[in-house]
């Protein structure tokens, strides 16, 4: 069972460059998520999808996009790298209630030059 | 403004003794609480969790007490061992269909076991 699977592990961009971020969970979860760790910092959310269909904003959305691609895939895109967004990115899911802890991927490290 | 706060960035402890670590929050809609261990390279972990309507929480080693009154949490290791050693994130939520199971994270503690 492999849980929640991260590609890359490892990316380096140059800045300007565009790049998606690919995630994809086997536990028929409905909720999935998008948080990125700076040094020294907890996780930030940046995008999360409720269910299929949909997705929302989270507390830094900002130089990103997300699809929902279908129940098991969420995928994040920068559309123009910026090296402010140098970071870990985790992708993580949950059942969707309030109640259930997340279930998160080993994560991409990501570096913009 | 940072919600949830780990004031302690770091945390040295000997073998079989007690950790205690401490978090903080701000927002009192927040109703469930959830710690996360993390080790190198790894992505975050679920160690243990605790609503709002209680204010203890045990799991073999590991204990979460809660004081609403306070808005502070802390987590309890006995005995701790050197596999402990991780970097231990608190983490807030609300209960509820719409908050889709958000949770805003701490800044996290590096707990270090000595042997």
């Amino acid at each position: 069972n492999a849980g929640v699977t991260q590609t890359p592990k490892f990316q380096v961009l140059k800045t300007g460059q565009s790049m998606t971020l690919q995630c994809a969970q086997d536990m028929n979860h409905n909720s999935m998520y998008w948080y990125r760790q700076d040094p020294g910092m907890g996780l930030r959310l940046i995008y999360y999808s409720a269910s299929e269909g949909t997705t929302d904003k989270g507390e830094v959305p900002n130089g990103y996009n997300v699809s929902r691609l279908n129940k098991r895939e969420f995928s994040l895109r920068l559309e123009s790298a910026a090296p402010s967004q140098t970071s870990v990115y985790f992708c993580a899911s949950s059942p969707g209630q309030g109640n259930s802890p997340l279930h998160f991927g080993n994560g991409t490290r990501l570096t913009v030059t | 403004d940072q919600q949830v706060k780990q004031n302690s960035p770091s945390l040295s402890v000997q073998e079989g003794r007690i950790s205690i670590l401490n978090c903080d929050y701000t927002n009192s809609m927040f109703d469930y609480f959830l710690w996360y261990k993390k080790y190198p390279a790894e992505g975050p972990t679920f160690l243990i969790s605790i609503s709002s309507i209680k204010d203890k929480n045990e799991d073999g080693r590991f204990t979460v007490f809660l004081n609403k009154s306070a808005k502070h949490l802390s987590l309890h290791i006995v005995p701790s061992q050197p596999g402990d050693s991780a970097v231990y994130f608190c983490a807030a939520s609300e209960l509820g269909n719409t908050n889709a199971g958000k949770s805003t994270f701490g800044d996290g503690t590096t707990l270090t076991v000595k042997p």
